[in-house]
């Protein structure tokens, strides 16, 4: 099954204004990243925030990760009809004796001009 | 172009018919992944090497499927005997050994089965 669960599953918003998804996860992680994917396209990567931190910046990109209750948010500010695209969360098992990355289900956001 | 390549990005056969992809990680990255993903839901673990050892095997691979990485650098993945169930994006990725390194994606290969 999968690890994490983003939410909303989608999400359609203005363009300009502010888009927020979250994923969820079930155990102990390394790290957390999220990825872009564009329709039928491969996966991007966006940022990297390790279990240590609590929030992390890139550009118009702010994830913040709350180890207590095993959720992680991506925001994304101003944003741009190029923003349409599904977002995925990816959790690193390292720490558990695993080394694959399990991914949520992702959340389809619609950036409208 | 220095990141992970994918061949070919399309496939289409008839069931029953062996396919092969091929995946190029990026030159310095000794970790490689296989993930497959059908349509509106996210990629799905198959296996995983650490140079040519492969480490971590899904329990979706079945015996159909195999992935090799032979001198540790590309990486095969065949399925044989397909079926329409197979019809999915698979996609590679490479990381780095050291911890907390970024997970790159190649584009990946989708295959239709007919």
């Amino acid at each position: 099954s999968q690890q994490g669960e983003e939410d909303p599953q989608a999400l359609s918003i203005q363009e300009g204004e502010n888009a927020t998804m979250n994923c969820s996860y079930k155990t102990s992680i390394n790290n957390l990243q999220w990825y872009r994917q564009n329709s039928g396209r491969g996966l991007v990567h966006l940022i990297l925030i390790r279990s240590n931190e609590r929030e992390k910046h890139s550009g118009r990109l702010r994830v913040t990760l709350d180890t207590s209750k095993k959720s992680s948010s991506l925001l994304i500010t101003a944003s741009r009809a190029a923003d349409t695209a599904s977002y995925f969360c990816a959790t690193d098992l390292s720490t558990s004796g695993t080394y694959k990355y399990i991914f949520g289900t992702g959340t389809r956001l619609k950036v409208l001009a | 172009d220095t990141g992970v390549s994918q061949d070919p990005r399309h496939k289409i056969t008839k069931r029953g018919q062996n396919v092969t992809f091929r995946c190029d990680p990026i030159s310095e990255h000794n970790r490689l992944y296989w993930y497959r993903q059908t349509l509106g839901q996210g990629p799905e673990f198959l296996t995983y090497f650490q140079n040519e050892a492969q480490l971590e095997k899904s329990r979706l691979l079945s015996d159909r499927f195999s992935a090799e990485r032979p001198k540790g650098s590309f990486s095969t993945l065949e399925i044989q005997r397909t079926e329409q169930g197979d019809s999915a994006m698979y996609l590679c990725a490479s990381s780095s050994r050291q911890p907390n390194t970024e997970a790159f994606f190649g584009q990946g290969t989708r295959l239709t089965v007919v």
